[in-house]
């Protein structure tokens, strides 16, 4: 079964940092880009992160560039993002998710993890 | 930045209506859209990729049209498991933009 589990969630103080694991099975995961997306009640579903299959190449939303680092070990299947200097507006349910390219050039995110809850309070 | 807007928010239908929901981009995005549905609790589901294309296992009932700026996705007639959010996603730049999600309620 092809399936994306997180890990790592909870409550952070303001500063603190929290890494967050992605564990796949079912598919060859180094041939994924694979993406965090957050959710909110306030912003909705916002993209965060992506990294390509090799993990040499990465991206960032600007709300967390320079504070969030994606990586990834396809040796163990697993995706990350460490969360560091982390604000109370990083409050979230944090999803991993896979994209899947298209022969048409179109993509979209077809396996999603079960999302974890990033809390961040004093 | 592009900017993805769902109409409308909210929508109460009974089981067996056809509903439309639209999704307009702030920039063109040719066929670069993508629908899904969420559950409480859950992740999103995707049901609709390339603005028209069927995901695999989705119901034959669902249905994706449009390019350019304007998109709608059809249910042609609504069962009590497709009472849930609806968003439609951007995939043509990078920041992979949401719209704000319809929320579709039993009437």
């Amino acid at each position: 079964e092809v399936q994306l589990v997180e890990s790592g969630g909870g409550l952070v103080q303001p500063g603190g940092s929290l890494r967050l694991s992605c564990a796949a099975s079912g598919f060859t995961f180094s041939s994924y880009w694979m993406h965090w997306v957050r959710q909110t009640p306030g912003k909705g579903l916002v993209w965060v992160s992506r990294i390509n299959g090799d993990g040499r190449s990465t991206s960032y939303a600007d709300s967390v560039k320079g504070r969030f680092t994606i990586s990834r070990d396809n040796a163990k299947n697993t995706l990350y993002l460490q969360m560091n200097s982390l604000r109370a507006e990083d409050k979230a349910v944090y999803y991993c998710a896979r994209l899947q390219l298209y022969n048409s050039g179109e993509s979209a995110f077809d396996i999603w993890g079960q999302g974890t809850m990033v809390t961040v309070s004093s | 930045d592009m900017q993805m807007t769902q109409s409308p928010s909210s929508l109460s239908a009974s089981v067996g209506d056809r509903v439309t929901i639209t999704c307009r981009a702030s920039q063109s995005i040719s066929s670069y859209l993508n629908w899904y549905q969420q559950k409480p609790g859950k992740a999103p589901k995707l049901l609709i990729y390339a603005a028209s294309s069927l995901q695999s296992g989705v119901p034959s009932r669902f249905s994706g049209s449009g390019s350019g700026t304007y998109f709608t996705l059809t249910i042609s007639s609504l069962q009590p498991e497709d009472f849930a959010t609806y968003y439609c996603q951007q995939s043509y730049s990078i920041l992979y933009t949401f719209g704000q999600g319809t929320k579709l309620e039993i009437k």
